[in-house]
């Protein structure tokens, strides 16, 4: 079965550090380009960034650029998320997508990261 | 960045009903080259990740059911679902992959 399965969320102090990671199971990871998706409480789905199967690429949304570093390590099977000086605005669920078709094609189930005093 | 905007925002159809979504982005998505739109249309239910239901504006994702289809080209985009079913509930979103990747705003479908 293909799986993505998110962890590391949690509360965080504006300006605060957070890493998320995603251990993909069920197809052949290092074929795949991957993202981080993030839904605030509420609100729409906002694509954050994504890194190509060698991880010689990746591309981020403007909001985030400088901040968070996506990242991934084929061995093991996983994508990481270094997010730094968090902002409230931050906040949100975290999804690790994998893209296929030029779109996402299977979702985790995602990790809340909460940015809050 | 190309915006997508959805119409409604919101619906409420009686079961068995036809339900029709638009989505309208900025600039067109067709990549000429490969023919194809690089448009989607995910399912969100309450509390679930999105689902893909429809990719390149019109090829259905295995396992979706055929009552959902996907039409349209350029800058214009339609989805349908035929005949509204009670598991249908949920938010709908187009999103794009011709340059970055949005989203739409989303459209709520409620049952009548």
């Amino acid at each position: 079965e293909v799986q993505l399965v998110e962890s590391g969320g949690g509360l965080v102090q504006p300006g605060g550090s957070l890493r998320l990671s995603c251990a993909a199971s069920g197809f052949t990871f290092s074929y795949y380009w991957m993202s981080w998706v993030r839904q605030a409480p509420g609100k729409g789905l906002e694509w954050v960034a994504n890194i190509r199967p060698d991880g010689t690429e990746k591309s981020y949304v403007d909001s985030v650029k400088g901040r968070l570093t996506i990242s991934r390590d084929n061995r093991k099977n996983s994508l990481y998320l270094e997010m730094n000086s968090l902002r409230a605005e931050d906040t949100a669920l975290y999804y690790c997508v994998r893209e296929d078709k030029h779109t996402f094609d299977v979702w985790g189930q995602g990790t809340m990261v909460t940015v809050s005093s | 960045d190309i915006v997508m905007t959805q119409s409604p925002d919101s619906l409420a159809v009686s079961p068995g009903e036809r339900v029709t979504i638009n989505c309208k982005s900025s600039q067109s998505v067709l990549h000429r080259s490969s023919n194809k739109n690089f448009l989607a249309w995910f399912q969100q239910k309450p509390g679930q990740p999105p689902n893909l239901l429809i990719y390149w504006a019109s090829f259905r994702e295995s396992g979706v059911p055929d009552r959902f289809s996907g039409s349209g080209s350029g800058t214009d985009f339609t989805l349908t679902i035929s005949s509204l079913q009670a598991e249908d509930v949920a938010v709908y979103y187009c999103q794009q992959n011709y340059s970055g990747k949005t989203f739409g705003q989303g459209t709520k479908v409620e049952i009548k």
